[in-house]
């Protein structure tokens, strides 16, 4: 019973270099969604997918790209990472307007 | 920009004491949820409740909604020091895209 997994937990990059964070979720929902999480900010929602095939924007989509790739899986994509980028990153699934579950996050950090 | 704000920011009590989290939000809601994260953890919910109820309990947990203050309480009876973690309110304006405020880190002191 995995619910949320995401890969890697941890990641250093250099500026400008790309990296794709990975999620996949096993509890069949139609939802899923990308936050970001920084001291003092709460979680900020980056990009979101409400069923397959579809994907918008959150709040903060800049220098971000994301692909639903089948049902389980939605992964954020940096293109240039920017030390703005350091960050906890969440992916969370849903179905309809269910309460959301989370994974446990990446730990990025951009040098 | 936070839809949700949480108050205090951060709270500290004696093992066996109650404790009180405030939250405020600026816009109508669909509904509101309370989640818990621990440290280095993922969030998990703790309760919702919808635009058109006013209290709801779940175990030692008591949610109250004030729709016309646009404001909402999670009260955590008889802490315990598994309860030491950050409590974040969201808010779902449509759909289920979420707005999440900043926090409240309590810590319950054995």
């Amino acid at each position: 019973n995995a619910g949320v997994t995401q890969t890697p937990k941890f990641q250093v990059l250099k500026t400008g270099q790309s990296m794709t964070l990975q999620c996949a979720q096993d509890m069949n929902h139609n939802s899923m969604y990308w936050y970001r999480q920084d001291p003092g900010m709460g979680l900020r929602l980056i990009y979101y997918s409400a069923s397959e095939g579809t994907t918008d924007k959150g709040e903060v989509p800049n220098g971000y790209n994301v692909s639903r790739l089948n049902k389980r899986e939605f992964s954020l994509r940096l293109e240039s990472a920017a030390p703005s980028q350091t960050s906890v990153y969440f992916c969370a699934s849903s179905e309809a307007s269910t309460p959301l579950h989370f994974g446990n996050g990446t730990r990025l950090t951009v040098t | 920009s936070q839809q949700g704000e949480e108050d205090p920011q951060a709270l500290s009590i004696q093992e066996g004491e109650n404790a009180t989290m405030n939250c405020s939000y600026k816009t109508s809601i669909n509904n509101l949820q309370w989640y818990r994260q621990n440290s280095g953890r993922g969030l998990v919910h703790l309760i919702l409740i919808r635009s058109n109820e006013r209290e709801k309990h779940s175990g030692r947990l008591r949610v109250t909604l004030d729709t016309s203050k646009k404001s909402s309480s999670l009260l955590i009876t008889a802490s315990r020091a598994a309860d030491t973690a950050s409590y974040f309110c969201a808010t779902a304006l449509y759909g289920n895209k979420l707005v999440f405020g900043a926090g409240t880190i309590l810590r319950v002191k054995s």
